[in-house]
């Protein structure tokens, strides 16, 4: 079966542009994370979603940050007035429930950057 | 706040040669460790998900171990193939996963 898509692979913003980030997970799949990795370091929580209820955003660093999962499947990762600071890769990941046992499926992520 | 370390942060190794990487967390309030293989331009790929003290876990070349009380997970490849090289990361699991910032592994051959 197919994996959990991430759209752009790539996206280069000019400072201030606003970006718009896709996740498609797994089909069925409950949960659904975003994280962000800056460069040398490990991925971090951003935010998280339990079907279209976004149960956790204490990981969102600015309020130019916003996420959404209106349907309980597609979830986009907005980010307004991007700013330098903010180029990473953002991945996307979702499990069958957000119990701690439970995999999460990762994809291959969108690297951003912001020049 | 959770602080997950791993060590090395890079290695260099021959093909053939086994290689051992370290993972630390804080003992208290462990539910589950999970290891991550990532490999450039691709997906983090699930390698293990660990619950239980003194856990061990095997997928071909690649074994891990889990000691929950001092707080610390092993991850031994044996025979190192240049296609293991990867950025291998350890995670705790709380729901979210919190991440260490990964072993970054290159095998020459």
């Amino acid at each position: 079966g197919a994996g959990v898509s991430q759209s752009p692979r790539y996206k280069v913003a000019k400072r201030g542009q606003d970006v718009a980030l896709r996740c498609d997970p797994i089909s069925g799949h409950v949960s659904l994370f975003w994280y962000q990795q800056a460069l040398g370091q490990g991925p971090e929580f951003l935010t998280y979603f339990q079907n279209e209820a976004q149960l956790d955003k204490s990981g969102l660093p600015s309020d130019r940050f916003f996420a959404e999962r209106p349907e309980g499947s597609v979830s986009t990762l907005k980010i307004q007035r991007t700013q330098q600071e903010d180029s990473a890769v953002y991945l996307c990941a979702s499990s069958r429930s957000s119990r701690d046992k439970n995999i999460q499926y990762f994809g291959a992520g969108t690297r951003l950057s912001v020049l | 706040i959770l602080n997950v370390e791993q060590s090395p942060q890079s290695l260099h190794v021959q093909e053939g040669d086994s290689t051992n990487f370290t993972c630390s967390f804080p003992s208290s309030n462990f539910y589950a460790l999970h290891w991550y293989r990532w490999e450039t331009a691709k997906s983090p790929e699930a390698l293990f998900v660990m619950t239980l003290n003194g856990d061990e876990k095997k997928k071909g070349r690649i074994s891990a171990t889990l000691n929950t009380k001092e707080g610390y997970s092993y991850l031994y490849i044996k025979g190192s193939q240049p296609e293991d090289s990867a950025t291998y990361l350890c995670a705790l699991s709380g729901g979210k996963l919190i991440f260490g910032q990964g072993t970054e592994l290159s095998v020459k051959p």
